[in-house]
């Protein structure tokens, strides 16, 4: 069963935390996305890769990082500089025909 | 000026009706266009992509593009109460050989019975 699975799907920070989201993929996309989305917002893209050991910031980046050590897996952290990390956080991969495939989604909480 | 834009809404259809929802983008260059559906709580779903201009329909949906006036559009026939949902258009900028891509903030359509 080919598809994004992100964990967790809800997650609570404390003040001062880093906390890391993984997303990991089956779908063999070379391309892959962090996405954050406020309420009543859209998506603002956070970091991409487009191979691994390779990855460019994208609008939002400060406060968050990531790594793409295996094709398959491109967690982001979310660092305690990131001072309002309340949001859905979305992973995405695009495959060959630009079609953007969507993980699950974690729901990132700030006790 | 946004990238990519789109009345917020919320919009309001009686079930049955035709929902227009209207997107215009700032890149001229831009050759790939599409529509997700996002329902509350959940990740969004493709609907429909158009690349070229005029009319793609598929179902009750058809997207139209017109890349002069830099519009894409998203019309839904015979609306049903489960079309309510959030509509985001995206488009595919390509930067320094990287393509990402850029959403609208959405359109709220509600389908009511």
């Amino acid at each position: 069963d080919g598809g994004i699975t992100q964990s967790p799907k809800y997650l609570f920070r404390k003040e001062g935390q880093n906390v890391t989201l993984s997303c990991e993929q089956n779908l063999n996309h070379d391309a892959m996305y962090w996405y954050r989305q406020d309420p009543g917002q859209g998506l603002r893209l956070i970091y991409y890769s487009q191979i691994v050991n390779d990855f460019q910031k994208g609008d939002i980046a400060e406060g968050y990082s990531v790594s793409r050590e295996k094709k398959e897996s491109f967690p982001l952290t979310v660092t305690s500089a990131q001072k309002n990390p309340t949001a859905f956080y979305l992973c995405a991969t695009l495959d060959r025909q630009e079609t953007q495939y969507f993980g699950p989604g974690t729901r990132l909480l700030v006790l | 000026q946004k990238e990519v834009e789109q009345n917020s809404g919320p919009l309001s259809v009686p079930e049955g009706a035709i929902a227009s929802l209207n997107c215009t983008y700032s890149d001229r260059v831009s050759q790939s266009f599409f529509w997700y559906r996002q329902y509350s709580g959940k990740s969004p779903e493709l609907i429909m992509s158009i690349y070229s201009n005029g009319d793609k329909e598929d179902g009750r949906f058809t997207a139209q593009l017109n890349k002069a006036s830099q519009y894409v559009s998203l019309l839904i026939r015979d609306s049903q109460p489960s079309d309510s949902a959030t509509y985001l258009c995206a488009v595919i900028l390509t930067t320094q050989g990287a393509q990402k891509l850029v959403f609208g903030q959405g359109t709220r359509l509600t389908i009511n019975p």
